[in-house]
C-alpha cells in the first residue's frame, strides 16, 4: 500500500492568513493526488484533483501543487467557512489511501 | 445531479455481518466510467477505502479487509451494497458510499459522497 502522511496534523490561523498543508507519499505517485475538505458531521468534498486542478465551483483561494512524492495544499486567505479537516488521497494505485488529515481552525 | 444515500442497521452484534445499501438517484448506476465505492471513518479518525465495484460488476477490495468484504450491485434498483462479515468493535465507523469517477483514463476522484451512516458493533 502507498502510505500518505500530512503535516501539520492541526493548525490555527487568523482570518486572512495564508495556510499551507503538506502531503507526502511513500512512493512516486506522479500527480495522482486529490484533496478533500471535510466539515464536522459531513462527508468529504472534493476540492482539488490531479494535484493542482480546482474542482468546478471551488473558490480560487484554494490551490494545490506538487508531483512525485511531495505535494502542497494552500488556502491563500483563510475564511471562517474554511474550518474543516483536509485530506490528501492518492489514486496511483489500489488500495486507494488517504492522508491522516489536517485540522484547520481559526485563531 | 447524482446523489447517494446509505441505508442499513445502525447496530450490529460482534461476529455478525454488517450489511449496507447505497441508493443512487439522479442518474443510472450502469452508465459512465464509474466505480461505486465504500469508504469508512472511525470516530475522530481518518478515511479508509474498503473497496469498489465497476458497472461491469468487477470488484476491487482493500487487502486489509478482503477476506471479509463483498460488494455487489443491483442495477434494477440502482443500488450497490456492502457486506462485511465477522465484525468486531474495530469495525465501528461511519460508512460512506461514493462514486469514483474515471476521467481521461488517468484521473480518478470520489464525487459525490453519501451523507454517511454510523454503524456500531456492540452486543
Amino acid at each position: 500500500d502507498i502510505q500518505m502522511t500530512q503535516s501539520p496534523s492541526s493548525l490555527s490561523a487568523s482570518v486572512g492568513d495564508r495556510v499551507t498543508i503538506t502531503c507526502q507519499a511513500s512512493q512516486d505517485i506522479s500527480n495522482y493526488l486529490n484533496w478533500y475538505q471535510q466539515k464536522p458531521g459531513k462527508a468529504p468534498k472534493l476540492l482539488i484533483y490531479d494535484a493542482s486542478n480546482l474542482e468546478t465551483g471551488v473558490p480560487s483561494r484554494f490551490s494545490g501543487s506538487g508531483s512525485g512524492t511531495d505535494f502542497t495544499f494552500t488556502i491563500s486567505s483563510l475564511q471562517p467557512e474554511d474550518i474543516a479537516t483536509y485530506y490528501c488521497q492518492q489514486y496511483d494505485n489500489l488500495p486507494r489511501t488517504f492522508g491522516p488529515g489536517t485540522k484547520v481552525d481559526i485563531k | 445531479q447524482v446523489q447517494l444515500q446509505e441505508s442499513g442497521p445502525g447496530l450490529v452484534k460482534p461476529s455478525q455481518t454488517l450489511s449496507l445499501t447505497c441508493t443512487v438517484s439522479g442518474g443510472s448506476i450502469s452508465s459512465g466510467s464509474y466505480y461505486w465505492s465504500w469508504i469508512r471513518q472511525p470516530a475522530g479518525k481518518g478515511l479508509e477505502w474498503i473497496g469498489r465495484i465497476y458497472t461491469s460488476g468487477s470488484t476491487n477490495y482493500n487487502p486489509s479487509l478482503k477476506s471479509r468484504v463483498t460488494i455487489s450491485v443491483d442495477t434494477s434498483k440502482n443500488q450497490f451494497s456492502l457486506k462485511l462479515s465477522s465484525v468486531t468493535a474495530a469495525d465501528t465507523a461511519v460508512y460512506y458510499c461514493a462514486r469514483e469517477i474515471r476521467y481521461s483514463s488517468s484521473w480518478y476522484w470520489f464525487d459525490p459522497w453519501g451523507q454517511g451512516t454510523l454503524v456500531t458493533v456492540s452486543s
